[in-house]
C-alpha cells in the first residue's frame, strides 16, 4: 500500500529553471493538495483539488501551477523558479466525504533549494 | 489575524512526565475540526488525534488526549508519560465548515524530551 508518493525527494535547481514536483496517490481520494513548509511558518497551501478537472488556489499560489487530469496525480509546476521558492514541499490526499473528521495523508515531502 | 496560533516555539519535558501544547484558533463557522500533526525529525507528517466542533466529550487516542475549551477557542494536545521518540515538532491545524478538505495549520511547536 503506498499512500501518497512524491517525487523527487531532493532537488536542486537554479534561478529561472523549470520543473515538475510529481505527487500520486493509490487511495482513490478525491481530494489532493499541496503544501510548502518553511522553518517558523508551518504549512501553507497552495494549490488543492477536489476532483480530476478542479483545481484551486490556496493562500500562496504565486510562481505555481497544477493540474489534474485524473484521480491519482496532482503534479505541481514550478515555472521560473526563485530563491523565494526554496522549501520542503508536500502532497496530501483524502476522501472528500464531507465529514469533519476526515484527515490528510501525506506525502514525505519535496525538499527543493533554488540557487 | 491568523486562524490557527501555537504560542510556543519550543518545550521541554523529562521522560515520563506530561506535556500540554497549546493551540488556539479563530472561527466563526460553527462546524469546524480541528488535528493534530507530528513530524519527527525524518520528516514525515503523521496525524495524532481529531476534534470534532460538536464532540462532547474530549478526544484521547492511546497517550495523546485533546484539551478542548471550546468557549476559549483551544485545542491544546496533551502528551501523558513522554517518551524519548516524542521529541519532533507538533502542527495544530483546523478545517472548517464541510465539504472541501482544506487544513489550516499553525507554525508549530519543537517539543524535545529529555532522558
Amino acid at each position: 500500500n503506498a499512500g501518497v508518493t512524491q517525487t523527487p525527494k531532493f532537488q536542486v535547481l537554479k534561478t529561472g529553471q523549470s520543473m515538475t514536483l510529481q505527487c500520486a496517490q493509490d487511495m482513490n481520494h478525491e481530494y489532493m493538495s499541496w503544501y510548502r513548509q518553511d522553518p517558523g511558518m508551518g504549512l501553507r497551501l497552495i494549490h488543492y483539488s477536489v476532483g480530476a478537472g478542479i483545481t484551486d488556489q490556496g493562500e500562496v499560489p504565486n510562481g505555481y501551477n497544477v493540474s489534474r487530469s485524473t484521480t491519482e496525480d496532482f503534479p505541481l509546476r514550478l515555472l521560473s523558479a526563485a530563491p523565494s521558492q526554496t522549501s520542503v514541499y508536500f502532497c496530501a490526499s483524502s476522501y472528500r466525504t464531507g465529514a469533519d473528521n476526515e484527515k490528510l495523508f501525506f506525502g514525505s515531502g519535496t525538499q527543493l533549494s533554488v540557487l | 489575524a491568523q486562524k490557527i496560533t501555537q504560542t510556543q516555539p519550543g518545550m521541554f519535558v523529562q521522560e515520563k512526565e506530561a506535556v500540554t501544547l497549546d493551540c488556539t484558533y479563530d472561527t466563526s463557522d460553527p462546524s469546524y475540526g480541528l488535528f493534530w500533526y507530528k513530524q519527527p525529525s525524518s520528516g514525515e507528517m503523521i496525524f495524532l488525534i481529531y476534534q470534532g466542533s460538536y464532540d462532547q466529550q474530549n478526544a484521547t487516542e492511546g497517550r495523546y488526549s485533546l484539551n478542548f475549551q471550546k468557549a476559549r477557542k483551544s485545542a491544546n494536545l496533551v502528551i501523558s508519560a513522554s517518551q524519548l521518540g516524542d521529541s519532533a515538532m507538533y502542527f495544530c491545524a483546523m478545517r472548517e465548515g464541510r465539504g472541501y478538505s482544506t487544513l489550516t495549520f499553525g507554525k508549530g511547536t519543537m517539543l524535545l524530551v529529555s532522558p
